[in-house]
């Protein structure tokens, strides 16, 4: 079965710097999230979507920016990176609001 | 946190044994969920209780919910080595919230 595929699985950057990650959801999935994960961290909710509209935002930074385009997939821009960014990066989908979430493999942010 | 505190942080048990973690939360929610994740990957679900829901089972997971405490617990029966993971609770907020609120997570050991 599909499941929700992130890319790049790894990225390395450097302060200053702008990164881009894509998010593929579940095909007929109607929600995406984001999430932003630290070490021995949980995970904390950046920015959802459904139906390609926003739908919720949590305590995501003004320097990140998410959207998603009409084939649904989706993207998390981060500008001037800082070091505190280096994180696990989540996308999940869900076939409908509040049901469960399947969570891709995650990118590995790190910013030197 | 963004949600609450589970409990205990770690734990370590013996194959066989049966494992038990609690979580508490802030808010209304919709419905609560329990996700695994094996280090550094993405995270699995388990299962989902609604608001209206006090137990459900799955196979050897049983999951409580007293929404009076604000507080779930998720027991693992009959343990296996292979259950070693951190597990996370999950709070969808009630009054259309798009999002699930993680909490602080359990990591699980178990030895064979």
């Amino acid at each position: 079965a599909a499941g929700v595929i992130q890319s790049p699985r790894h990225l390395i950057k450097e302060k200053r710097e702008t990164a881009t990650l894509k998010c593929y959801p579940i095909p007929r999935h109607d929600t995406v999230y984001w999430y932003q994960q630290g070490p021995g961290q949980d995970p904390q909710f950046l920015i959802s979507f459904y139906e390609k509209m926003q739908s919720d935002k949590g305590s995501i930074p003004d320097r990140f920016s998410a959207q998603q385009f009409s084939d649904y997939h989706s993207e998390l821009n981060m500008s001037s990176l800082e070091l505190g960014d280096s994180a696990l990066y989540f996308c999940a989908s869900s076939p409908q609001v509040n049901t469960e979430a399947f969570f891709g493999q995650g990118t590995r942010l790190t910013v030197v | 946190s963004q949600q609450g505190e589970e409990d205990p942080q770690a734990l370590s048990i013996q194959e066989g044994e049966n494992a038990t973690m609690n979580c508490s939360y802030k808010t209304s929610i919709n419905n609560l969920q329990w996700y695994r994740q094996n280090s550094g990957r993405g995270l699995v679900h388990l299962i989902l209780i609604r608001s209206n829901e006090r137990e459900k089972h799955s196979g050897r997971l049983r999951v409580t919910l007293d929404t009076s405490k604000k507080s779930s617990s998720l027991l693992i029966t009959a343990s296996r080595a292979a259950d070693t993971a951190s597990y996370f609770c999950a709070t969808v907020p009630s009054g259309g919230y798009n999002k699930l609120i993680f909490g602080a997570g359990t990591r699980l050991a178990v030895h064979p």
